[in-house]
């Protein structure tokens, strides 16, 4: 059971390069999202997916974009990354966004923007 | 790695009643800790977290947790819960020091209160 995957786990980018991470689920989810975590300040919500083809943004989606590809993945794109946007990302997804269901969380995607 | 075991999945209480979540780590060196909660249709929003000093943090809502070192434990409280409790509540961990922020999570507990 993969669960949700996220690649690369970590990267270095210069600052002005553009990059793509990419998020897949394999449990028929149909929400989907992208957090930051920074230190002290908890995960916050970039960007969000209530079902295939939506999209909406979150807390801080200035400077990212996602595409909903399909129902099983979710990218995030920075594309032209800054030494703000150095953070650790995590992809989740849920079965519905509306009732009290499970989030499952990748692993985690650490990124430093140099 | 180290890993976040929560312990209850589903909880099931009474308005007024007491609540505490367990979360336990497997990490012997030092952490910072989170309590995060995912209300009905919302995103994940921080509670409380520990990073030094009082080992006894008090977070938003009323809710408190205690970190007790020798027992790699950092269990969430509340003294009287609400129907607006009603959420799923998530432990995590951070190694400080360590190469990288990554946030090692439980895997999440149900919590239902009933009015």
């Amino acid at each position: 059971n993969a669960g949700v995957t996220q690649t690369p786990k970590f990267q270095v980018l210069k600052t002005g390069q553009s990059m793509t991470l990419q998020c897949a689920q394999d449990m028929n989810h149909n929400s989907m999202y992208w957090y930051r975590q920074d230190p002290g300040m908890g995960l916050r919500l970039i960007y969000y997916s209530a079902s295939e083809g939506t999209t909406d943004k979150g807390e801080v989606p200035n400077g990212y974009n996602v595409s909903r590809l399909n129902k099983r993945e979710f990218s995030l794109r920075l594309e032209s990354a800054a030494p703000s946007q150095t953070s650790v990302y995590f992809c989740a997804s849920s079965a519905r966004t509306v009732t009290n269901e499970k989030l499952f969380f990748g692993s985690g995607t650490q990124l430093s923007v140099l | 790695a180290q890993s976040v075991s929560q312990h209850n999945h589903h909880v099931i209480l009474s308005e007024a009643a007491s609540l505490e979540l367990g979360c336990n780590y497997s990490y012997g060196g030092t952490v910072n800790l989170f309590w995060y909660v995912q209300y009905p249709g919302q995103h994940l929003q921080l509670l409380l977290k520990y990073f030094s000093g009082d080992p006894l943090v008090k977070g938003i809502k009323g809710f408190e947790a205690e970190f007790i070192k020798s027992k790699f434990s950092f269990n969430l409280r509340k003294p009287s819960v609400q129907w607006s409790d009603t959420a799923e509540y998530f432990c995590a961990v951070k190694i400080t020091g360590a190469a990288g922020n990554k946030l090692t999570f439980g895997g999440g507990t149900r919590v239902l209160v009933k009015p």
